[in-house]
């Protein structure tokens, strides 16, 4: 079974400040990872994914992630938030293969609170 | 093309009562999954339907129940509600032939039992 561990429930910045949001996630097998963010009274958007290749992956809105294999990490990072980046962020896993990977696996999700 | 729609947004019952919420997938998505979103226990995957057919389930008592219609809507059944059935329920579909699981969201549907 896949885990998915959000080590901050929320995080507060300035604005145009750079933000990481931490990820780290458990599986015995190879895994895609995604970053969603939800919005008030909406559903999931998809920020970014990894599925393979080059471990640094460029999202919309100016955000990034780094695939990290040792460290079963993927954290999410921008540079420079704005007011509108506030919203919640969810790190998910899905296995990579074989009949499990119909589903995801959300973490607790990160409240990002972006202040002037 | 229009994006994953579903109806209600809003719901109110009493404990009890029964639901249902329904979810119409992207134009040319067969695959529409389910997930349950509290304050406490986050997002929780309810179950997948393709085909008309559900492929996968969560684990989540026998109450909650869904099927898919052959234009690939997909329909969600809470049955005898309880307090603890108040959620955002997501629907999301799935892009048939995607390797890689990319799930697009529905805005959901916010059930509140009193």
């Amino acid at each position: 079974a896949q885990s998915v561990t959000q080590l901050d429930s929320q995080v507060p910045v300035f604005e145009e400040a750079p933000v990481e949001l931490r990820c780290n996630y458990s599986s015995s097998v190879s895994v895609y990872l995604f970053w969603y963010v939800q919005y008030p009274n909406q559903g999931l958007q998809l920020l970014l994914k990894y599925l393979s290749g080059s471990t640094l992956v460029k999202g919309i809105n100016g955000f990034e992630a780094e695939f990290n294999k040792s460290q079963t990490s993927f954290h999410l990072r921008k540079p420079s938030v704005h007011i509108s980046d506030t919203a919640e962020y969810f790190c998910a896993v899905s296995v990579s293969s074989g009949g499990s990977n119909y589903k995801l696996t959300f973490g607790k999700g990160t409240l990002l609170t972006v202040n002037p | 093309k229009a994006g994953v729609t579903q109806t209600p947004r809003y719901l109110i019952k009493t404990r009890g009562q029964q639901v249902t919420l329904s979810c119409s997938p992207i134009s040319g998505h067969r695959s529409v999954s389910w997930y349950q979103q509290t304050p406490g226990q986050g997002l929780q995957f309810l179950f997948e339907y393709f085909s008309e057919t559900q492929r996968n389930k969560g684990n989540f008592p026998g109450r909650f129940s869904g099927r898919q219609f052959s234009n690939s809507r997909s329909e969600m059944n809470v049955s005898t509600l309880e307090l603890g059935d108040s959620a955002l329920y997501l629907c999301a579909s799935r892009p048939t032939g995607s390797s890689y699981n990319e799930q697009f969201f529905g805005p959901g549907t916010r059930l509140t039992v009193l």
